[in-house]
């Protein structure tokens, strides 16, 4: 079945750095566009950033942008979420999400969990 | 990047019906419509409405969308107590490149 499943949430200083994955199974991901988004405990969701099926384009939130970086790789059916310079308003669940043909954010994972703090 | 705007809390009695609004601009909503996505407390978020209306398979017919300009309205029909969750809209925004969401609506089923 389909799934996606998100790891290398953790607890890290402010400043420092951490790497998320999210691997995906049961559809052909090298079709879709990827997001990222996050959702601080008791708040809004937040996006994050989206990369083009190809890789070819990648956009980011003002909040995030020159310190955060979306990549994939479709032979490993696997999208990262480089993070650094982390701050403690980056704390949050990061969730993965698909988007194909202009259906955004039709599939979810469950969420890996990012804690800044000293 | 300012976000689209939503009513905070929105109370309707069961089997009532509620509308939920959303706006935003003319490079976002008014230009490329806007997704509806439900979040139930400690579950990723579900949605309910691709750009103007176009519901995934799967997701009941009483939910519902409309667009006039750049403010889109979720209507959600005959209110069941699993209807209770916080209510989100999100659209790209062509201008800042981004996608943009509201605060989110946080629906009482009464």
């Amino acid at each position: 079945q389909v799934e996606l499943v998100e790891s290398g949430g953790g607890v890290v200083q402010p400043g420092g750095s951490l790497r998320l994955s999210c691997v995906a199974s049961g559809f052909i991901f090298s079709d879709y566009a990827m997001h990222w988004l996050r959702q601080a405990s008791g708040k809004g969701l937040e996006w994050v950033a989206i990369i083009w099926h190809d890789g070819s384009e990648r956009y980011y939130a003002d909040s995030v942008k020159g310190r955060f970086s979306i990549s994939r790789d479709n032979s490993k059916n696997t999208l990262y979420l480089q993070m650094s310079s982390l701050r403690v308003e980056d704390t949050g669940v990061y969730y993965c999400a698909t988007e194909r043909h202009s259906d955004a954010f039709d599939m979810w994972g469950q969420g890996t969990m990012v804690t800044v703090s000293s | 990047q300012a976000g689209l705007t939503q009513p905070p809390a929105v109370s309707k009695g069961l089997r009532q019906t509620a509308t939920l609004t959303c706006t935003g601009n003319s490079n976002n909503v008014g230009n490329e419509g806007a997704t509806w996505l439900q979040q139930h407390q400690g579950h990723p978020p579900k949605v309910l409405s691709f750009r103007d209306n176009n519901r995934p398979s799967g997701i009941s017919e009483r939910f519902s969308t409309t667009r006039s300009g750049s403010t889109t309205s979720l209507t959600i029909t005959g209110l069941q107590p699993e209807d209770e969750a916080d209510y989100y809209c999100a659209a790209w925004d062509s201008t800042l490149r981004a996608w943009v969401f509201g605060a989110g609506t946080k629906l009482t089923v009464l």
